[in-house]
């Protein structure tokens, strides 16, 4: 059973400040992708990495995929209230539509 | 706008019941899958309907099940509903068949109640 663990679940900033969400796995996956989740809303994909050591940025936010195909991290820089949110990291395998995702990290960005 | 929806948006039953509930995928998309999130915690898969067939299933009971249609639209069910069962389900569709390289769309999700 592949499993991904993200930390940390709960993460409370000030604006404008940097941080980091990590998602780790035993399991390798052919993806990796990130989402970003509204209270009582389906996940929005932000970005997908499918190549070991691959960095993606989206305006300021950062991601990377490990150079095994194992972890992935999200950084955000000078994160302001509109990002607070559920991150959920999802690991693909030999099919997109079956993803298995970590438990989220809530978000709150306070101004 | 990812253009999956699903209906009903909200939902209570009582347990024992059944229910179904119904995704229209998006334009162009073949697949479909369905995940159950309870609250606090990441999606969890439940299965996937390719070609009107169910194609990987997750460690859900056979009191869940699903179909698709010829216009690709889902529907999933489950049976002598829980309290347990209480969550938001999600669907997301995706265009190509099982081990395509494409990228998932969710709907906005349906949340079950049991009471």
């Amino acid at each position: 059973t592949q499993l991904l663990e993200q930390s940390p679940q709960f993460l409370s900033i000030q604006e404008g400040e940097n941080l980091t969400v990590y998602c780790n796995s035993s399991s390798v996956f052919s993806s990796l992708q990130w989402y970003r989740q509204e209270p009582g809303e389906g996940p929005v994909l932000l970005v997908t990495v499918v190549t070991g050591g691959e960095v993606k940025k989206l305006k300021r936010l950062t991601f990377q995929f490990g150079d095994a195909r194992k972890d992935s991290s999200l950084h955000i820089t000078a994160a302001q209230p509109g990002d607070t949110g559920l991150y959920l990291c999802a690991g693909g395998g030999s099919s997109y539509g079956k993803l298995t995702f970590g438990q989220g990290t809530i978000l709150t960005v306070h101004p | 706008e990812t253009g999956v929806t699903q209906s009903p948006t909200h939902l209570i039953k009582t347990r024992g019941q059944q229910v179904t509930l119904r995704c229209s995928s998006q334009s162009g998309h073949n697949t479909v899958s369905w995940y159950q999130q309870a609250l606090g915690q990441g999606p969890q898969f439940i299965f996937q309907y390719y070609r009107e067939e169910e194609n990987g299933r997750g460690n859900f009971p056979p009191r869940f099940s699903g179909l698709q249609f010829p216009n690709y639209s889902s529907e999933l069910n489950v049976n002598a509903l829980e309290l347990d069962d209480s969550a938001l389900y999600l669907c997301a569709s995706y265009k190509g068949g099982p081990g395509a390289d494409t990228e998932a769309f969710f709907g906005q999700g349906t949340r079950l109640t049991v009471v």
